[in-house]
């Protein structure tokens, strides 16, 4: 069964004390790994796009990574505005199949 | 740009009521979709359009109606709520096909409550 997990569920963090987050799939035929940011009461914005294993994107204090088996968003010296849910989603399937499917998201916390 | 609306931006049913919930987007955008979140939960897909004229179930499609009669509006509708469809409902839209889930815009949610 096509799955995505995010852990760890729930981080909180000093301003400037660098971290990851962390999202791991398991589905058939991967076409593209998402990173979106939501703030409460609000959509989800898109961050980052990954499609190949090795692949790296960067915005101001954000990076995302990509393995075969999960991703990775390194966050570098919070400031407590990038405190947010942080949403993972994987694209998977065949063209005319494809589908997103979601992580809970991880709930990020920075304190100053 | 206004981006991705919707509205209302909270409602509160009795069981068995009917409603739409409105989406439009001012992007040209071919593709739209429907999503509700839960608690503990990922989004999950409802109904999504390609373009103008078709739809498509989701992962979660019992219970909602869509249709795409333009390219800008994208309704959602609910045809005899229940206490399960208490979530709060996003809707998003991408350019085009291809790769049409890549950056996809959300609105900014409409919240639901069934009583």
């Amino acid at each position: 069964e096509d799955q995505v997990t995010q852990s760890p569920e729930a981080l909180r963090l000093q301003e400037g004390e660098s971290s990851s987050l962390n999202c791991s799939y398991t589905v058939s035929g991967l076409r593209g790994l998402f990173w979106y940011r939501q703030d409460p009461g609000k959509g989800p914005e898109f961050l980052f796009t990954l499609y190949s294993a090795g692949e790296e994107k960067e915005k101001e204090r954000l990076k995302a990574t990509l393995t075969k088996k999960e991703s990775f968003l390194h966050i570098t010296a919070p400031k407590p505005e990038d405190s947010a849910t942080y949403l993972c989603a994987v694209q998977a399937g065949s063209y005319n199949t494809d589908k997103l499917i979601f992580g809970t998201g991880t709930r990020l916390q920075v304190f100053p | 740009n206004a981006g991705v609306t919707q509205t209302p931006k909270f409602q509160v049913l009795k069981t068995g009521q009917s409603m739409t919930l409105q989406c439009a987007q001012d992007m040209n955008h071919e593709y739209m979709s429907w999503y509700r979140q839960d608690p503990g939960m990922g989004l999950r897909l409802i109904h999504y359009s390609v373009g103008a004229g078709i739809t498509d179930q989701g992962e979660v499609p019992n219970g909602y109606n869509v249709s795409r009669s333009t390219t800008e509006d994208f309704p959602l509708r609910l045809l005899s709520a229940a206490p399960s469809q208490t979530s709060v409902y996003f809707c998003a839209s991408s350019p085009g096909t291809s790769e049409f889930k890549e950056t996809q815009y959300f609105g900014p949610g409409t919240r639901l409550l069934v009583l």
